[in-house]
């Protein structure tokens, strides 16, 4: 199957600092990524759709100047946290299709902790 | 919103147990049902993506099927193993461009 590489693993930062969090595919080309947010016994929840060459779109209730993303080249998305906050403490991860509509293929995850 | 439902939420069973667990959605607007696997400290990994009222699928000892009209879909798990052991989440996507909406996933432990 088709690998996606998100990294870091995970981060502790200081309460007003920015985090910055990559997804790469490493086989294939996406056009989109999506990034996606667990908050602890909750659903994996949609956060952004990562288009690349264009503005990501942001589900409702997230702050797009908050979480920046940027998707510059067909194998890359970032996602920025910035001034992060304790509440903003999670596990973070994305996904991408090879074609669409198809089968999604994680990463492997970014569990951030804001101290 | 869509609600995308999954139960029971945990499960222990013993090795060589058979066991089933239930993905429960809204049957208006669907498109594809899709179900993965998530092992500890790794990628959620793809095991099926059913898109036909009545498609039965199976992968090893790892089986499911779909009831578009009623909304659910059944996964099934023939003679447990302790590799089995992980958390099984389901996905609605209701049209094709729109992104999966995951339920909160059932984790499965298997005791040898």
């Amino acid at each position: 199957g088709a690998v996606v590489s998100q990294h870091p693993s995970w981060v502790i930062c200081k309460s007003g600092t920015s985090v910055k969090i990559e997804c790469r595919s490493l086989d294939f080309q996406a056009t989109t990524m999506f990034w996606y947010r667990q908050f602890p016994k909750q659903s994996l929840m949609l956060m952004a759709t990562s288009n690349e060459g264009s503005k990501a779109t942001y589900e409702q209730g997230v702050e797009k100047d908050k979480f920046l993303i940027n998707h510059a080249s067909l194998t890359l998305s970032t996602l920025t946290v910035t001034s992060a906050h304790p509440e903003d403490s999670s596990f973070y991860i994305c996904s991408a299709n090879v074609r669409q509509n198809t089968e999604a293929f994680f990463g492997q995850g970014t569990r951030l902790t804001v101290v | 919103i869509l609600n995308v439902e999954q139960s029971p939420q945990s499960l222990h069973v013993q090795e060589g147990d058979s066991t089933n667990f239930t993905c429960s959605f809204p049957s208006s607007n669907f498109y594809a049902l899709h179900w993965y696997r998530w092992e500890t400290a790794k990628s959620p990994e793809a095991l099926f993506v059913m898109t036909l009222n009545g498609d039965e699928k199976k992968k090893g000892r790892i089986s499911a099927t779909l009831n578009t009209k009623e909304g659910y879909s059944y996964l099934y798990i023939k003679g447990s193993q302790p590799e089995d052991s992980a958390t099984y989440l389901c996905a609605l996507r209701n049209s094709g461009n729109t992104p999966l909406v995951f339920g909160k996933g059932t984790r499965l432990s298997v005791i040898a």
